[in-house]
């Protein structure tokens, strides 16, 4: 069966910290690794990976996927209130448009 | 910018009545994906239409079942409603039209259903 199991499933990190959210998957016929921001509805894009070991960077965002232990992380530097959010890591498969997506990582920042 | 519109955004309906949802799609986006949001299970994919045609489909029960028009709307509808059905239904579109596999879905605002 396919799933996505992310942790820590809640975080409350100071501003100015730096947090590692984990994601790790069991797709079959995997295809890319996707990270979401969902802050109130709609989960918004943030990477998707699908090569190991190149890490891909938006600001004070990164992650990074490693395709033998079947695993990312995103990475956030110096958080700030405006990353407060529920982080979601999806898996995809080679057939069809299905995201497979853990529960999600819900960190608050505390200023 | 690349937009899907979900109508209603709120409803709250009685157990055993049913309720339809609704998915536009911006002109041109073949695909549309169905996903269940509730704090226990997490997002959970419900089923894709791809040009008027089901293509993929999570472990739902019959009640939950959907269709899309030649425009590229798509409606879902889910009979006989229970507690549980209570969640934030969402809708997505890959940004390639559904044409391009190796790309993420783009998501509409959803639809909070709450059952009474």
């Amino acid at each position: 069966e396919d799933k996505v199991v992310q942790s820590p499933l809640s975080l409350v990190v100071h501003e100015g910290d730096t947090v590692t959210l984990n994601c790790s998957y069991e797709v079959t016929n995997f295809r890319s690794l996707l990270w979401y921001k969902q802050e109130k509805k709609a989960p918004t894009f943030l990477f998707m990976l699908t090569s190991s070991g190149i890490e891909k960077k938006s600001g004070r965002l990164s992650s990074i996927l490693d395709k033998k232990e079947l695993f990312s992380i995103l990475n956030i530097t110096a958080t700030q209130t405006g990353d407060s959010a529920v982080y979601l890591c999806a898996g995809k498969s080679n057939t069809g448009n299905q995201f497979y997506f853990g529960t999600g990582t819900s960190l608050t920042v505390i200023p | 910018k690349a937009g899907v519109t979900q109508t209603p955004r709120y409803l709250i309906k009685t157990r055993g009545q049913q309720v339809t949802l609704s998915c536009s799609p911006i002109s041109g986006h073949r695909s549309v994906s169905w996903y269940q949001q509730t704090p226990g299970q997490g997002l959970q994919f419900l089923f894709e239409y791809f040009s008027e045609t089901q293509r993929n489909k999570g472990n739902f029960p019959g009640r939950f079942s959907g269709r899309q028009f030649s425009n590229s709307r798509s409606e879902m509808n889910v009979s006989t409603l229970e507690l549980g059905d209570s969640a934030l239904y969402l809708c997505a579109i890959p940004r390639g039209g559904g044409t391009a596999r190796n790309t993420e879905a783009f998501f509409g605002q959803g639809t909070r259903l709450t059952v009474v």
